[in-house]
């Protein structure tokens, strides 16, 4: 198995909702990611999960909030999001955090707030 | 912090060798790599490089100059299907990978 799942693959969620994005790989990578696309933008990074915890959130917002239950699966927890907001939101995984591994994408949550 | 600079359009024919530069400014450079992503796709890993020099896999081959900050992606025997967008990305010794802004591949027929 070489994919990195993303359920769902859309959401429409207003400004008052709470949603979770969820991924899931298993390949048994122990590097978790979660980036923010734009459209026509490169993807960003927003926080990266490693051996199940936490080591890099690149100061996003509070409103949204990751969790690593297991070495398999990575949260998204949205609430309170801005129209803004709106984006594809890509999953991704690697063997380990060390820079020199590949990162597999799932195919990403397009996520659009009203 | 980093940055990296790559055309933001590059429009080629069928059949036709195509390269795609990026030229980079980070601390902690660790490797530059490769992404493709289409239209409403995610992205695809294509390459790495950590030391100088060129990578060859099938179609595609990456070079690194670690000395002039410069790499680039050598697309040959094009195909229709590989009109996509093409992100470079540089992996420093932070654990991040920062994208390119990417540069969009029209091949026509």
């Amino acid at each position: 198995d070489t994919e990195v799942t993303q359920t769902p693959k859309h959401l429409v969620m207003g400004m008052t909702n709470k949603k979770s994005l969820k991924c899931e790989q298993h390949m048994g990578h122990r590097a978790m990611y979660w980036y923010k696309q734009k459209a026509k933008k490169p993807p960003e990074l927003m926080f990266v999960y490693s051996y199940e915890k936490l080591s890099i959130n690149e100061s996003v917002p509070s409103r949204f909030s990751p969790e690593c239950p297991n070495s398999s699966l990575l949260n998204l927890h949205l609430h309170a999001l801005q129209p803004e907001d709106s984006a594809l939101y890509l999953c991704a995984s690697s063997p380990t955090e060390q820079s020199t591994d590949t990162q597999y994408f799932g195919p990403g949550t397009r996520l659009t707030v009203l | 912090g980093q940055s990296l600079e790559q055309p933001s359009e590059v429009t080629a024919v069928e059949g036709a060798i195509v390269q795609i530069n990026c030229t980079y400014q980070t601390s902690g450079f660790y490797g530059l790599s490769w992404y493709q992503q289409h239209d409403g796709g995610a992205p695809t890993f294509l390459s790495y490089n950590a030391l100088d020099g060129l990578e060859e896999t099938g179609r595609f081959s990456s070079f690194l100059s670690r000395s002039d900050s410069y790499g680039y992606l050598l697309l040959q025997e094009l195909q229709m299907k590989d009109s996509a967008s093409y992100f470079c990305a540089v992996n420093t010794n932070a654990g991040k990978s920062t994208f390119g802004d990417g540069t969009t591949l029209t091949v026509k027929p």
